[in-house]
């Protein structure tokens, strides 16, 4: 059983379409990060959410981190296809020495 | 720009034999890592090592091992390969302040046959 849910697992739609990617766990976390991976690289960070509630925005990305701390969402608006990857979410357990813990992964393809 | 560099970028290698993934860090960073990533699977945590000198086990350390005799590098071994092991192999350091992120090698795709 994965401590974080990642729904949906593929994704595709076309170009200029919204989306919305989730991260969900019956754990809390005192953080949460969201990474994209492309083909044949290692993810990269895109976000960190630290506040129950927090939203950030990166251009198109919006990224939320939910009031109790357990999940996070991450929505897109007019997708293009650089958008194209593999989104992963990553939390600490709050108040655990355990290390980051990775979700399954949304991969997403965005067609012209 | 260098970060993490891993070798082999990948490898075949046949069951029973002793491999060794080499990893690289340039950063200065305390905590490296290594992760296995699987369809479906995502990424999950083999060993780590908070600081030159000591390590700790992950939530799939079994098969592997690792050293950590300086700051910069980090190789995994796998002592005896098994099929299970085929993955994609990733290294990853940080530094060891507040959330800072993980910075990631490009990988190492080993096949076990």
């Amino acid at each position: 059983t994965q401590l974080l849910e990642q729904s949906p697992q593929f994704l595709s739609i076309q170009e200029g379409e919204n989306l919305t990617v989730y991260c969900n766990s019956s754990s809390v976390f005192s953080s949460l990060q969201w990474y994209r991976q492309e083909p044949g690289e290692g993810p990269v960070l895109l976000v960190t959410v630290v506040t129950g509630g927090e939203v950030k925005k990166l251009k198109r990305l919006t990224f939320q981190f939910g009031d109790a701390r357990k999940d996070s969402s991450l929505h897109i608006t007019a997708a293009q296809p650089g958008d194209t990857g593999l989104y992963l979410c990553a939390g600490r357990i709050s108040g655990s020495a355990r290390q980051l813990t990775f979700g399954s992964g949304t991969q997403l393809t965005v067609l012209p | 720009i260098a970060g993490i560099t891993q070798a082999p970028t990948s490898q075949i290698l046949a069951a029973g034999r002793r491999m060794t993934l080499r990893c690289t860090q340039d950063m200065r960073h305390n905590a490296m890592y290594w992760y296995r990533q699987d369809l479906g699977l995502g990424l999950r945590l083999i060993h780590y090592s908070n600081t030159a000198g000591t390590t700790g086990k992950g939530e799939v350390p079994d098969g592997y091992s690792v050293s950590r005799a300086n700051t910069d590098d980090f190789p995994l071994t796998l002592a005896s390969a098994v099929p299970s092991q085929t993955s994609v192999y990733f290294c990853a350091s940080r530094e060891t302040v507040g959330n800072s992120p993980l910075h990631f090698g490009n990988g190492t795709r080993l096949t076990v046959t």
